[in-house]
């Protein structure tokens, strides 16, 4: 079962401009985790946002978190050609015995 | 330079050979994972350990054994038995196990079973 799962799959966006992935959860979480992954890499963590936060920010990235609508969004501000990669959240949940759990990732490209 | 490193990096291999892929880490960290990554989709869980000497299995662990005889090291077996071995595998390790730790990952390892 997917516990969360990304939107869109694929974005393609101009250099510049902003990039907004959603992610979608079902079941309370400890904490939501951003990632990305460059083509044939490992994962790099972006931000952990707590259950009891709802935003929170690291230089060009703001991920807010709606607890109620179990969902979180990734904003990438002023998109460089190098932000190109996929981006995964990942829920620490007590009924996944707080174990990440992946989603299925949204594909960015910013085209320069 | 502190890390996780995994070798090799591409590794090819016969069906019906067992092969081992390798994970160190010199984080100190406590916890160690491994995920199979295919094409298009998340991470799954394999296996993970919290504490040397221990692991417990993962989402899709059938086909796989691991071992954590040190800290900085878990590596991972895929046996015969793993009927679709074939993908990419990433180690990964936090300071510990359980809420609120972020995961620190290696640059993975592409196997091919032919």
């Amino acid at each position: 079962s997917q516990q969360g799962e990304e939107d869109p799959q694929a974005l393609s966006i101009q250099e510049g401009e902003n990039a907004t992935m959603n992610c979608s959860y079902k079941t309370s979480i400890n904490n939501l985790q951003w990632y990305r992954q460059n083509s044939g890499r490992g994962l790099v963590h972006l931000i952990l946002i707590r259950s009891n936060e709802r935003e929170k920010h690291s230089g060009r990235l703001r991920v807010t978190l709606d607890t109620s609508k179990k969902s979180s969004s990734l904003l990438i501000t002023a998109s460089r050609a190098a932000d190109t990669a996929s981006y995964f959240c990942a829920t620490d949940a007590v009924e996944y015995g707080n174990k990440l759990v992946f989603g299925a990732g949204t594909i960015l490209r910013v085209k320069s | 330079d502190g890390g996780i490193t995994q070798s090799p990096k591409y590794l090819f291999r016969k069906e019906g050979q067992n092969v081992t892929l390798s994970c160190e880490q010199n984080l100190n960290h406590d916890a160690m994972y491994w995920y199979r990554q295919d094409p298009g989709q998340g991470l799954r869980l394999i296996y993970y350990s919290q504490i040397v000497n221990d692991f417990q299995k993962g989402d899709i662990a059938e086909g796989y054994s691991v071992s954590r005889e040190k800290k900085e090291s878990f590596p991972l077996t895929v046996t015969s038995a793993q009927k679709n071995p074939t993908a990419f595998y990433l180690c990964a390790s936090s300071i510990a196990s359980g809420r609120n730790y972020e995961q620190y990952f290696g640059p993975g390892t592409r196997l091919t079973v032919t």
